[in-house]
């Protein structure tokens, strides 16, 4: 059972837009930067957004991250098949002073 | 290119020991916090252990499952970090990923095995 809830699975269609929910606690997502990664089968995870929604040098605007309060969203704009893959997301929680990563959400375009 | 290499995965025996090491490549590790990050067969990530930067006294934080059984540090000669694990168990059967904490947790080693089976 993981400290941030999102859902299994989301499933579009190319082109359109898919939001993924984070949902933590006072202690963590309402307190901390958000962090997003992306996971290929077989592969590293890689660094999608950091501090709620600020994109690293390389990853496309079609990404976007927001926050509020003790949720996170992240969201992904022209979806393309090459999307499907697992995201996670993740932050620090101040009461358990340990990392914490949401459960993942298997991305499916249709 | 910053890189992070992990190696010392294997197969080893319940309540066996393991030492994973994972080398730096193009920025000075001691700068950065380090993490180890682990993932079990087909389930999601899970966040291990944390050692800091010399400017926050190297102090160290761990997961529950693992606290005083995992250790870990690092050799500043050697641009390393290490993850001292006893105890194991079956239940820490998992890819183990080196990860570098800056801005997210931005780096990311390709990930050493590490299996507990009699």
């Amino acid at each position: 059972q993981s400290v941030l809830t999102q859902p299994p699975s989301v499933s579009a269609a190319p082109g359109q837009k898919v939001t993924i929910s984070c949902s933590g606690s006072g202690s963590n997502v309402g307190r901390n930067f958000v962090s997003w990664y992306r996971q290929f089968p077989g592969a590293a995870p890689k660094l999608l957004i950091y501090e709620n929604n600020k994109r690293p040098s390389g990853i496309p605007d079609r990404f976007s991250g927001s926050k509020s309060g003790p949720s996170a969203t992240l969201g992904i704009t022209g979806l393309q098949t090459g999307d499907e893959a697992h995201y996670y997301c993740g932050t620090w929680d101040s009461s358990l002073n340990v990392w914490v990563f949401g459960g993942g959400t298997k991305l499916t375009v249709l | 290119e910053v890189q992070l290499m992990e190696s010392g995965g294997g197969s080893v025996q319940p309540g066996g020991s393991l030492r994973l090491s994972c080398v730096a490549s193009e920025f000075t590790l001691s700068d950065h916090f380090m993490d180890w990050v682990r993932q079990a067969p087909g389930k999601g990530l899970e966040w291990v252990a944390r050692i800091r930067n010399k400017a926050n006294s190297d102090s160290t934080e761990y997961a529950a499952s693992v606290k005083g059984r995992f250790t870990i540090s690092r050799d500043d000669s050697k641009n390393s970090v290490f993850l001292q694990m006893n105890s194991l168990t079956r239940e820490d059967t998992a890819v183990y990923y080196c990860a570098r904490k800056h801005y997210g947790i931005d780096v990311w080693g390709q990930g050493t095995t590490v299996t507990v089976s009699s």
